[in-house]
């Protein structure tokens, strides 16, 4: 059973601040990770995905994986109140289970204004 | 218009009833999923599928059956619902490194 742990949360920062978001992953040889945010009554949207070990930027959002380490985390800069939401990390499985992907039970960040 | 939907949106339904939630998804993506979610549990697979008549069991599969004769579609049934089933049960789509999920239905069972 692959494991996919995230912060219990809830995180809070201030409007303007980073935010950090991290999650690890119990399957050492995992190849791509993917953060979804899901807003309060919405479903899950991808917002970022990766595969290399490095850091990957699209816009204010930064992913940054780490496969030595098995984590991989979500930078967000420039918080603000409209990144309120939770973000779900997930890890794709591989061989007999190469269609899934295995989540986390999601961190979930307040931006306050 | 491209894209995934669910039907229905909402449902209430009593215990021991039959209940199908319908998937339907235009991008012709060859893996299909069906998740439920709860305060508490997060996202847990129920059933999904690689391709048309492939299905397999994902974490939480008891009492839901499913089935998948053309790729677009990918409907949930739920043979004899309990309360226990009362959740929202979201249905995603994915191919390759693209996914996305449904809007979701959220299901009430009494």
């Amino acid at each position: 059973q692959k494991e996919v742990e995230q912060n219990s949360g809830p995180l809070s920062v201030p409007e303007g601040a980073i935010a950090s978001l991290n999650c690890t992953y119990s399957d050492r040889v995992s190849q791509s990770f993917f953060w979804y945010r899901q807003y309060s009554g919405k479903s899950p949207e991808l917002i970022m995905s990766i595969y290399s070990n490095g850091d990957k930027e699209d816009g204010r959002f930064t992913a940054q994986l780490n496969k030595a380490s098995q984590y991989v985390s979500l930078l967000i800069r420039d918080s603000q109140p409209s990144d309120s939401a939770t973000y779900l990390c997930a890890v794709k499985g591989r061989g007999s289970t190469l269609g899934r992907l295995y989540f986390g039970r999601g961190t979930q960040l307040t931006v306050w204004p | 218009d491209a894209g995934i939907t669910q039907s229905p949106r909402y449902k209430i339904t009593e215990t021991g009833r039959q209940v199908t939630l319908m998937c339907h998804q235009t991008w012709s993506h060859s893996y299909m999923f069906w998740y439920r979610q709860d305060l508490g549990h997060g996202l847990r697979l129920i059933y999904y599928s690689a391709a048309a008549d492939i299905t397999d069991k994902g974490e939480v599969p008891d009492g839901y059956v499913v089935s998948r004769s053309k790729t677009e579609n990918f409907p949930l049934t739920l043979e004899s619902a309990t309360r226990s089933q009362t959740s929202v049960y979201f249905c995603a789509s994915r191919q390759d490194r693209e996914g996305y999920f449904g809007p979701g239905t959220r299901l009430t069972v009494t």
